[in-house]
């Protein structure tokens, strides 16, 4: 089982849809949650940051850590075509300087 | 955030050639990484680069493959050795998020196709 699971997609919505993105986890000793959006040919952009459970908020995007399910969730709002990205999910316990722990990253498709 | 970039921005190479990748930072950073994203995968951490010390490698790395350098806070080279096609990949830098040692700025990488 690898550590962090997300499915790759494609996923394909209309313009103003609710879009959900998850990954599961193994590690128990996670703690510390991202979400990264990589446009093509680009590196990696920080999204959202979330330590331990609940649930963070900026803009549009919601990030939600459920830590008894190991699952954690990020909700796009009012999709725009903008959007259409890679999103990564990625974790790691803290104090390990590096050891971020990705999932492989959805391919989202956001249509006119 | 910190503005980091990269040279080459991609590269066709041939087989059993060495490629060295720059990363630069607009600010002095503790600590650089090094990562691999070949297609269809995970984001895969090659080694860790201090300032002033060797490079921490991560199973599967090795130095005489990755050899770094990191010879001031704000700089740091990855060279890719006798490549293989095996080693096309996006190769990308990242530094740690002031103030928030868990998580990570990415560089824009570097993509290399090996022929």
């Amino acid at each position: 089982q690898k550590e962090v699971e997300q499915d790759p997609g494609p996923l394909s919505v209309p313009e103003g849809a609710i879009v959900s993105l998850n990954c599961t986890y193994s590690n128990s000793a996670f703690q510390y949650f991202m979400w990264y959006r990589q446009y093509s040919r680009k590196g990696p952009e920080l999204l959202m940051y979330t330590y331990s459970s609940g649930n963070k908020e900026d803009g549009r995007f919601t990030a939600q850590v459920d830590k008894s399910s190991k699952y954690i969730s990020l909700f796009i709002r009012d999709s725009q075509p903008s959007d259409s990205a890679t999103y990564l999910c990625a974790m790691n316990s803290g104090g390990s300087q590096g050891n971020l722990i990705f999932g492989k990253g959805t391919k989202l498709s956001v249509k006119p | 955030s910190a503005v980091i970039s990269q040279k080459p921005s991609r590269d066709i190479c041939q087989r059993g050639t060495s490629l060295t990748i720059q990363c630069q930072v607009d600010s002095q950073v503790t600590m650089m990484f090094w990562y691999r994203q070949q297609p269809g995968q995970s984001l895969t951490l090659i080694a860790t680069a201090n300032q002033g010390s060797e490079a921490t490698y991560e199973s599967g790395f090795v130095i005489d493959k990755f050899p770094i350098s990191r010879p001031n806070l704000t700089f740091s080279t990855l060279t890719v050795s006798n490549m293989s096609p095996e080693d096309s990949s996006i190769y990308l830098c990242s530094v740690e998020r002031t103030g928030s040692s868990e998580t990570q700025y990415f560089g824009p990488g570097t993509r290399l196709l090996v022929l």
